[in-house]
């Protein structure tokens, strides 16, 4: 079945550093959604991602799909204390009979202030 | 807008009890998701429904786990009998469309507790 991986598991940054998390899929997606969970909540939808190779900005968020649409990032510049918690990619099957979102490993972003 | 509400927001049982998590999705939306998060396994799709007919349930571990949803908007996940393995934060969610196309709307999630 379909699988997606994230990496890291685990991020530790000094608040105003940078940082990435990468989705990577063991097939072709049809799209792609980013969530971020803050610890003891809920998964809350950030964005959506369609077209191959596409880039989209939210503030100091930038969120890319890959060319062949098995992989996507997410990349936040100057994080601030606002931003810790689980950010989830979740893929959705682009072959038939495949076609429900799956969800990462997710990426646990945590900030020293 | 009230957004996914789920019921009860704590649940403590004991082993080889039955337990029921019940769920009222955002009105209009037409899929609903039942998922199980755990440390060890992450975020699991147990089973959706799209116009309140169960679509995929293959995530659904075992015959202990049922889920129904008897109209548009409500849903219930049963397990009978519960057990200590089960413990882990339940979420139910909604969406526009089949399901993959479209944002899911979580609700705030049972914490279920089986000692």
């Amino acid at each position: 079945g379909q699988q997606v991986m994230q990496i890291p598991q685990y991020q530790h940054v000094q608040e105003g550093e940078d940082f990435t998390t990468y989705c990577n899929s063991s097939t072709t997606l049809s799209n792609i959604q980013w969530y971020k969970q803050r610890p003891g909540g809920h998964p809350v939808f950030l964005i959506q991602l369609v077209k191959s190779g596409e880039v989209k900005k939210q503030k100091r968020l930038t969120f890319q799909f890959g060319e062949a649409k098995k992989n996507s990032s997410l990349h936040i510049t100057a994080t601030q204390t606002t931003d810790v918690g689980t950010y989830f990619c979740a893929g959705r099957g682009a072959n038939f009979g495949n076609e429900k979102l799956t969800f990462g490993t997710g990426t646990r972003l945590t900030i020293i202030p | 807008d009230a957004g996914v509400i789920q019921s009860p927001r704590h649940e403590v049982t004991e082993m080889g009890q039955e337990v029921t998590l019940r769920c009222k999705p955002i009105s209009g939306h037409n899929s609903l998701f039942w998922y199980r998060q755990t440390m060890m396994r992450g975020l699991e799709l147990l089973i959706y429904f799209n116009n309140n007919v169960p679509i995929d349930d293959s995530g659904m571990p075992e015959d202990r786990f049922s889920a129904k949803m008897p109209n548009a908007s409500f849903s219930t996940l049963k397990i009978q009998p519960s057990e200590p393995r089960d413990s882990a934060v339940y979420f139910c969610a909604s969406s526009l469309g089949t399901g993959g196309d479209s944002p899911l709307h979580f609700g705030n999630g049972t914490r279920l507790t089986v000692t």
